[in-house]
């Protein structure tokens, strides 16, 4: 079966310290895409980035950074220097790669809840 | 690219009404489109999923004549809540996959609260 856990429900930090998400997902395909996810308190989900399973290089995007390891089966997404604006909720998510037919829904954790305070 | 239009935004409505949310892909063809409910501080729950011009498939669960849901072309696609009651009341999005951008294009949500 398939599986996303986020364990931490809420996270709160101070402005300008680093923060890790975490996500552990369960599948059985050799294959398949990894998401996270940001939704801010407007409701609107805002994409962050897709990991492809064949791809194990970690990833950064500005003050984002985003570590695969499929030996853990583990999706870790980390935060530098956060600031007000990063809180939200957010979501990491699973899915089968295309071609895998009825398969291919997203399979989602319960989101953390980060609270970044001033 | 990439843009899914959600409409309304909220609505609130009688209980006995029904309600229809709208999502239309501006910029491609969604071959697919899912709908999901989402109740406070919980994540996302599937509903149904649904492509063009084919009948939705709906999850364990949800009932298919109270939450009507059709593609019938490749830029919209309608969830109507019927015979609306205040436990239907919570935010519902949808999300659109076209043949060539598979990052599921989320809408922007529906608040829905039914008095």
């Amino acid at each position: 079966a398939q599986k996303v856990t986020q364990a931490q429900t809420e996270i709160s930090v101070v402005e300008k310290e680093d923060v890790t998400l975490d996500c552990v997902y369960e599948t059985r395909d050799t294959t398949y895409y990894l998401f996270w996810y940001k939704q801010p308190p407007s409701g609107e989900l805002v994409f962050l980035i897709r990991r492809n399973s064949f791809d194990e290089q970690n990833e950064i995007s500005g003050r984002y950074s985003w570590n695969f390891q499929k030996s853990t089966s583990s999706f870790n997404f980390t935060i530098t220097a956060s600031q007000v604006v990063d809180s939200a909720v957010y979501f990491c998510a699973l899915s089968a790669l295309p071609g895998a037919g009825n398969n291919r829904k997203l399979i989602w954790g319960l989101g953390t809840s980060l609270a970044v305070n001033p | 690219g990439a843009v899914v239009s959600q409409h309304p935004s909220r609505v609130i409505c009688k209980s006995g009404t029904s309600v229809k949310i709208e999502c239309r892909s501006l910029d491609f063809q969604a071959t697919t489109m899912f709908w999901y409910r989402q109740f406070p501080k919980q994540s996302l729950m599937l509903m149904a999923t649904s492509n063009e011009g084919s009948k939705a498939t709906y999850e364990q669960g949800v009932e298919k004549d109270k939450f009507l849901i059709n593609h019938a072309s490749l830029t919209l696609s309608t969830l109507t809540v019927t015979s609306a009651h205040p436990e239907d009341s919570s935010f519902y999005i949808c999300s659109a996959e076209g043949t060539v951008n598979y990052g599921y294009t989320f809408g922007s949500g529906t608040r829905l609260t039914v008095v």
